[in-house]
């Protein structure tokens, strides 16, 4: 089976850095996506590691270690409207188009 | 257009209603979902289409119906509801199933209440 552990909720200030961590049990792995969702909003793709290291896009960067089965989520210079909910996901194993979510990561961003 | 629309954005049934939920992309995607999202909760995997054939039922109750006409479109039909069903419906798209399901683009939700 699948399953991923993260954070379910996490605080900091404005102009922070914030890390979100994800760790998941697969019986295969084929990369870790992350989601952003704002209250009541629609989730909204972020980024994909498929390989050990670093992807940075902007203020966000994703992490990955295959060998110890897990990532994180890196957000700098934190600013309000990053207050949401983060969620990482990998692709069901053998199972095409199944992509896995955890359970969310509830970041608030304070003044 | 990277945009997945959906309609209606509100709706309000009774448990012996009919009625269904639409999904439009515009992006050539060839995969399209369809995801159940409780409060404070993760998007739950429904239904996935893979060049128009339905590829996974995530053992839905028959009251929900996927269809989907052409490659652009997915429908949700929904008959005889019970209340646990209250949820956002959510749709998604992505340029394939498989390998490129990372990346999914999602509508903005369907906020169903069945009374």
């Amino acid at each position: 089976g699948q399953s991923l552990e993260q954070p379910s909720e996490v605080t900091a200030v404005e102009g922070a850095i914030v890390q979100i961590n994800c760790t998941y049990q697969t019986s295969g792995f084929y990369g870790l996506s992350w989601y952003q969702q704002h209250d009541g909003g629609a989730p909204t793709f972020l980024s994909y590691n498929a390989l050990d290291g670093l992807e940075e896009t902007g203020r966000f960067s994703s992490f990955l270690s295959r060998s110890d089965s897990y990532g994180y989520l890196l957000l700098q210079e934190l600013q309000m409207k990053d207050s949401a909910s983060y969620f990482c996901a990998v692709r069901g194993d053998n199972q095409g188009g199944k992509l896995i979510f955890g359970q969310g990561t509830e970041l608030s961003v304070k003044p | 257009d990277t945009e997945v629309t959906q309609t209606p954005k509100h709706l309000v049934m009774g448990m012996t209603n009919k009625k269904s939920l639409k999904c439009e992309q515009h992006m050539g995607h060839r995969a399209m979902y369809w995801y159940k999202q409780k409060a404070k909760k993760p998007p739950e995997l429904m239904f996935v289409y893979s060049y128009e054939k339905l590829s996974i039922n995530e053992s839905v109750p028959s009251r929900f119906s996927p269809e989907c006409p052409n490659s652009s479109l997915l429908n949700l039909h929904l008959h005889a509801l019970q209340p646990e069903d209250s949820a956002l419906y959510l749709c998604a798209s992505s340029q394939g199933a498989e390998v490129l399901t990372y990346e999914q683009y999602f509508g903005p939700g369907t906020r169903l209440t069945v009374t």
